[in-house]
Order: C-alpha cells, then structure tokens, then sequence
C-alpha cells in the first residue's frame, strides 16, 4: 500500500512569505504529525492531529500552524518565513488511539524541502 | 523533559564487523521505544518498537534490546548498504503519537 505522501518535495520561499505543505497519510491511518529537521536541533515535534482536532503541540511559534481535514489528510502552514525556518519538513502517520500495539507504528513520508532566501 | 542521547555520534565499521549503538533514555512513563533508520535526503524508515525491559526484536542483521534506561542496537556483520543514520525517540503514555527523538548515530560501513 502507498505510504505517507508529501508535497511539495522541495520549495525556495522569500523570507516574510507564507508557506503550505500537505501530507496525505497511509491509507486508513487517522493521526498526522508534523516534525521539523535540521541540522543543528535534529528532528523537533511541531504537532499532531487526530480526527480534526490538534491533540499534542511542540514549542515552536505560532507562526507555525496546522490543519487536518475529514479525510485525515494534513496540512501545515508556517507564515512570516524567517531564514531560520529552511528545514527538512517531515508528517507522521499512525492508525491512532486505542488501535493496541500494532496501531502504533508511526511511519514518516519523505519529507519536503523548504529553503528560504 | 524527556531526553534521548544516542553514542555514539558516528561509527565506522568494515564489512562484517559487528557493533552496537546506544541509546539512553529518560522519560516519565515511556511508552515505547522507537528505532528508525535514515538515508541522506529521506524520511525516517521505521525499524522496530520496543514496549518494555527484556523486549528483544529482530529484522536481518539488527536487533534491538530494551531495559529500564537505554536500548541498543547490535548490527552483525554490517554490509556497505547499511551504511546511514540510526535514530532512537521515545514516546510518552501521555503524549499521543509525539516521538522524543536523539541526535542519530551516522554509521559508515566500508567494504
């Protein structure tokens, strides 16, 4: 079956534009995490979604938010790019609570790109 | 907070030469143990989940063991291809699907 999909791949923002990455998790999976990569503080939790609804929230600012739609599908939005947001953008999917053990693999896409100029 | 320090920070191993990894974990009822495996420029591929003290998994030349404090990953006799980055995160009771993850160990096998 498909695996947790991404797009865009790679993007090049301006510092002060806004940005939207969308994920589409594995078939059947209803909760979406958003992680941010880079070089210096590793892989950071930004949030999860389960069933529309935000369920966990890392530290980061508010300029950095996110959606989940009915189909479970994710979106992230991050506004006002500043420099120091160019990372490796990564969503998580999982089936979600109360599915037992096996439901809690959690599978990471590959991952969008985001440099910003 | 929950911390994850993963040592060491980069290993070089020749074909065929066993090893481990470590993982140390301090975290307010874990969960479970998550092991990933990442190629440069790729998402993190899931390898295994460890739930409790004793738990052993197994897939190819790895194996992951659990206790109370930290997880190791042994690699037996490594090849080329399993050369990249192994990250270890931890997820809390509490937390939802939200991984706590270290800062990797970039293994280099030579041939």
């Amino acid at each position: 079956k498909a695996g947790v999909t991404q797009t865009p791949r790679y993007l090049i923002k301006t510092r002060g534009q806004q940005v939207t990455l969308s994920c589409s998790p594995i078939s059947g999976h209803r909760s979406v995490s958003w992680y941010q990569q880079t070089p210096g503080q590793g892989l950071q939790f930004l949030f999860e979604y389960f069933s529309e609804t935000q369920r966990n929230k890392g530290n980061f600012p508010g300029r950095f938010s996110g959606r989940q739609f009915s189909n479970s599908r994710s979106e992230m939005n991050v506004s006002t790019l500043e420099l120091g947001d160019s990372a490796l953008y990564l969503c998580a999917s999982s089936l979600g609570p109360g599915q037992g053990l096996s439901g809690n693999t959690i599978y990471f896409g590959e991952g969008s790109w985001l440099t910003v100029v | 907070e929950d911390q994850v320090t993963q040592s060491p920070e980069a290993l070089r191993l020749q074909e065929g030469e066993s090893s481990s990894l470590n993982c140390s974990y301090t975290v307010s009822g874990l969960r479970g143990l998550f092991w990933y495996r990442q190629d440069p420029g790729k998402g993190p591929e899931f390898l295994f989940t460890l739930y409790s003290a004793g738990e052993e998994k197994e897939k190819e030349r790895l194996k992951a063991t659990l206790t109370k404090k930290e997880s190791f990953l042994h690699i037996t006799a490594p090849k080329p291809e399993d050369s990249a980055t192994y990250l270890c995160a931890v997820q809390r009771e509490t937390s939802g699907s939200r991984l706590t993850f270290g800062e990797g160990t970039q293994l280099t096998v030579n041939p």
